[in-house]
């Protein structure tokens, strides 16, 4: 069973493109967390779905920063304009679906850097 | 304003004796707490989890103690390894409304070092 997947590992932007960061998540897992990493700080949550669905976007910036985890496909954090604030590593992480808690798994990241 | 704390940036242990780290919170509404071990360029792996409902648990060399009055939990691990030297994460969750959790909040990590 291939655990999270996260692609790509490393990307390297210019200030004001686009960047696109998927996260497959583990086979029958249909919650999806996505969480930033500054240097030298813990892991910050951004956004959490299920499938087609936004369940809590409370961590995420209201500007230029957008998610979505489609019926088909894998989860797809999208950062528009991107600004050298935006370098830091986009952990996804996944749990399945349950009435109890389950840990979430997490992916190897990719480390975003704008030049 | 962290609602998760990890006082300790960095602790020193000998291999063979026993590790503890210290996590503190200030947000009641939590009800599951985990631990997670980092390496550098990897993602976090989960370590053990404990529920608000119990006390302890324990898995192999990991137990996670938790005490809801001082709002504390520590991870100690025993015997201390090389391969335990990582960066450790506490983490604390609660129900959402649906009846999945909502997204981990995580402490700043805690640099264990095994020394041989």
């Amino acid at each position: 069973n291939a655990g999270v997947m996260q692609n790509p590992r490393h990307l390297v932007r210019r200030r004001g493109q686009e960047a696109r960061l998927r996260c497959s998540p583990m086979k029958g897992h249909s919650h999806v967390y996505w969480y930033r990493q500054l240097p030298e700080e813990g892991l910050k949550f951004m956004v959490y779905l299920q499938k087609e669905n936004i369940i809590d976007e409370s961590g995420m910036p209201k500007e230029r920063f957008s998610a979505e985890f489609p019926k088909e496909g894998p989860s797809i954090l999208r950062i528009q304009q991107v600004v050298r604030g935006d370098s830091a590593a986009y952990f996804c992480a996944s749990s399945p679906i349950s009435d109890s808690y389950n840990e979430q798994f997490f992916g190897p990241g990719t480390r975003l850097t704008v030049l | 304003d962290q609602q998760v704390k990890q006082n300790s940036p960095s602790l020193s242990v000998q291999e063979g004796r026993i590790s503890i780290l210290n996590c503190d919170y200030t947000n009641s509404m939590f009800d599951y707490f985990l631990w997670y071990k980092k390496y550098p360029a990897e993602g976090p792996t989960f370590l053990i989890s404990i529920s608000s409902i119990k006390d302890k648990n324990e898995d192999g060399r990991f137990t996670v103690f938790l005490n809801k009055s001082a709002k504390h939990l520590s991870l100690h691990i025993v015997p201390s390894q090389p391969g335990d030297s990582a960066v450790y994460f506490c983490a604390a969750s609660r129900r959402d409304s649906g009846g999945g959790a909502d997204g981990l909040t995580f402490g700043k990590g805690t640099h264990l070092i095994i020394q041989p």
